[in-house]
């Protein structure tokens, strides 16, 4: 069965760093094909993708946010981290990490609210 | 970037009645390996998303069978056949074929 579960600070003051941290459990990201992403969703907004890792390593981003994330991942620990620098109002959102299989999102975690406020 | 164009923007419809929900590519989806990775993706109130179709038309484990996706190219279209009351919620069309992946802005289906 696989899981995926978002978790990281609920507020940040804006130009602060977010990191967010995506623990999962019932695969292996070092199987070929297999990646985990990150989503975000403002409130009452559509889906918003960011970024993907596979278990080689091989990273991929948004191009309009690239200069301000990171996606690394610790595959002893079933997890994936994603770092956002300086963190605006406008990224109030739920962000959430997904696994990634035959070229579709296929599970989802519960999502994690951040609110970006002073 | 690849724009996914979704119609109508809500959609209200009777209990058991049909409803079709379109989406349309900036850009064909068709991948040089010949898939076409175009998800449907159905997000009911205060959930995650959940996929229910990917390439095109092939449903997922578990999801109902009147759910039915069809299309190609461009143009794509999701299909309940007899709409349920848990069927009520937001529907995204999502592509997988180019990076950035990128999403519809959703259709909310709500019961008339």
């Amino acid at each position: 069965q696989i899981t995926l579960r978002e978790s990281g600070p609920t507020l940040v003051k804006p130009t602060q760093t977010l990191t967010l941290t995506c623990t999962f459990s019932g695969f292996s990201l070092t199987t070929s094909g297999v990646a985990v992403g990150w989503i975000r969703q403002p409130p009452g907004k559509a889906l918003e993708w960011l970024a993907l890792i596979y278990g080689n390593d091989n990273k991929r981003y948004s191009p309009s946010l690239n200069s301000r994330l990171t996606i690394t991942k610790d595959t002893s620990k079933n997890q994936v981290v994603l770092t956002m620098t300086d963190m605006d109002p406008v990224d109030t959102a739920t962000y959430y990490c997904a696994h990634r299989e035959n070229w579709s999102y296929d599970y989802w975690g519960q999502g994690a609210l951040v609110t970006v406020s002073s | 970037d690849i724009v996914m164009t979704q119609t109508p923007v809500s959609s209200p419809v009777t209990l058991g009645q049909p409803a079709s929900i379109s989406c349309r590519s900036s850009q064909s989806l068709v991948h040089s390996d010949g898939n076409t990775y175009l998800s449907w993706l159905q997000q009911r109130p205060g959930q995650p998303p959940r996929l229910l179709i990917n390439k095109i038309s092939s449903r997922l484990s578990g999801v109902p069978d009147r759910f039915s996706g069809s299309g190609a190219g461009t143009d794509f279209t999701l299909k309940i056949s007899r709409v349920e009351a848990e069927d009520v919620g937001v529907y995204y069309c999502t592509q997988g074929t180019q990076f950035p992946h990128t999403f519809g802005q959703g259709t909310k289906l709500e019961i008339k």
